[in-house]
């Protein structure tokens, strides 16, 4: 059974810093993994996708990277910014067509 | 291109009584999938749908629970008979008709309250 791990669970940081956050996985069997955002009582933004094949991928300030082998991707977010508080979801998928397996999230506070 | 489509907002039932969630996937999608996020838990996969097929229901509760993607107009997440513990945001997701990438797009969710 899949399970995903996400470090730290909470992280709070002045406006500015660079910052990483971490997702693990226990099966590399997947078929792409992907972050998102969610804001307090809101839906879910995805950020990006990253397929198996893949290392990397990068959108503006955000850069995820993907160790399928090691079971591991991280965030990286560049600048940051107060805009960029939220809490942060790693989800990875088994197949083409299958259900999402969340981490429980990194709950981001950037300081103004 | 309007996103994904759910309604209502916020739902409000009684113990004992039914829940109708709705929603609506971004046009071109014809793959749904519904999570269910409770109260300091992680999004859990509940049920794939595609039109008027169950594909995989592997994360539903076996009672009380039934999903359905009709030919036309929304997918129903129904729950019966609801109990405190059905007290979460509901959330569906959409993917497009070939999901070869399977990057799915979230809805605002519903956020159903049991009294």
């Amino acid at each position: 059974k899949q399970e995903v791990t996400q470090i730290p669970a909470a992280l709070s940081v002045p406006e500015g810093e660079n910052l990483v956050l971490n997702c693990s996985f226990t099966d590399s069997a997947i078929y792409n993994l992907q972050w998102f955002r969610q804001d307090p009582g809101k839906g879910l933004t995805s950020l990006l996708l990253i397929q198996s094949s893949q290392r990397e991928q990068t959108s503006g300030r955000l850069n995820a990277s993907l160790d399928k082998s090691s079971g591991r991707s991280t965030l990286y977010i560049a600048a940051s910014q107060p805009g960029d508080s939220a809490t942060y979801l790693c989800a990875v998928v088994r197949g083409g067509a299958d259900g999402l397996t969340f981490g429980k999230g990194t709950h981001l506070i950037i300081q103004p | 291109n309007a996103g994904v489509m759910q309604n209502p907002r916020h739902l409000v039932r009684r113990r004992g009584q039914e829940a109708r969630l709705r929603c609506s996937p971004m046009k071109g999608h014809s793959h749904v999938y519904w999570y269910r996020q409770l109260p300091e838990e992680g999004l859990k996969f509940m049920v794939y749908l595609q039109k008027e097929n169950i594909i995989d229901e592997s994360g539903m509760p076996k009672e009380r629970f039934s999903a359905e993607f009709p030919k036309e107009g929304p997918s129903i997440l129904r729950i019966q008979q609801v109990v405190r513990g059905d007290s979460a945001a509901y959330f569906c997701a959409s993917s497009p008709t070939q999901p070869s990438y399977n990057e799915q797009f979230f809805g605002p969710g519903t956020r159903l309250t049991v009294l």
